[in-house]
């Protein structure tokens, strides 16, 4: 089976732009989780998808949003670039079923996106 | 909300040696913990999880052992090898999330260094 792909894999943006971002998940996944990765904060949870649904949030503002297709793959957007977005986003797949909950999470390569 | 805090924040160890890392959280509620190792560039890889009905697992030279009532859990790698080298993030999660689901708090890493 193909791994988690996300693309693209670098992007480089200007402050005030916005940008979207990829994840196609393990076939057969039906949840896709989002994670902001920098030096100084780690791996932080911005949101999950199953289902075309958001199941869970993190503590993001609303600039970051996300969505999710019938085909489980999912994107993320982030809406008026600050610097501090600077970060490695990476998304993670797990099989998702109805109420399940602490599943084995396979991530990502990440995208690399730079705000200047 | 969760917190977890991870000791220490770079290790370095002589090959064959023993290393490990340690997690502290606050939340009694939490009762998933996994472990993920991130290469240099790489994505984020589970190598061992537990749970809070759990003491102690163990795969091959990784075990974790969590103690529910101080509220820690650490990793323990025995007979370290140069290819152990790498970041390590401790991770928490529950199940009480409404409607289930997969949102994990990540502790901030430790740079795990195997010398030869």
């Amino acid at each position: 089976k193909a791994g988690v792909t996300q693309t693209p894999r670098y992007l480089i943006k200007t402050r005030g732009q916005q940008v979207t971002l990829s994840c196609s998940p393990i076939s057969g996944h039906r949840s896709v989780s989002w994670y902001q990765q920098t030096p100084g904060q780690g791996l932080q949870f911005l949101f999950e998808y199953f289902s075309e649904t958001q199941r869970n949030k993190g503590n993001f503002p609303g600039r970051f949003s996300g969505r999710q297709f019938s085909n489980s793959r999912s994107e993320m957007n982030v809406s008026t670039l600050e610097l501090g977005d600077s970060a490695l986003y990476l998304c993670a797949s797990s099989p998702g079923q109805v109420n399940s909950a602490n599943e084995k999470l396979f991530f990502g390569s990440g995208t690399q996106l730079s705000v200047l | 909300g969760e917190n977890v805090e991870q000791h220490p924040s770079t290790l370095s160890v002589q090959e064959g040696d023993s290393a490990v890392i340690k997690c502290t959280y606050s939340d009694s509620a939490s009762n998933y913990f996994p472990w993920y190792k991130q290469e240099l560039g790489k994505r984020p890889q589970l190598i061992i999880d537990i749970r809070s009905n759990v003491g102690e697992k163990k795969d091959q030279r990784i075990a974790v052992t969590l103690n529910k009532t101080a509220k820690h859990f650490s990793l323990h790698i025995t007979e370290t090898q140069p290819e152990d080298s790498a970041v390590y993030f401790c991770a928490l999660s529950w199940t009480g999330l409404t409607g289930g689901g997969n949102k994990l708090t990540f502790g901030t890493g430790t740079q795990l260094k195997v010398e030869l």
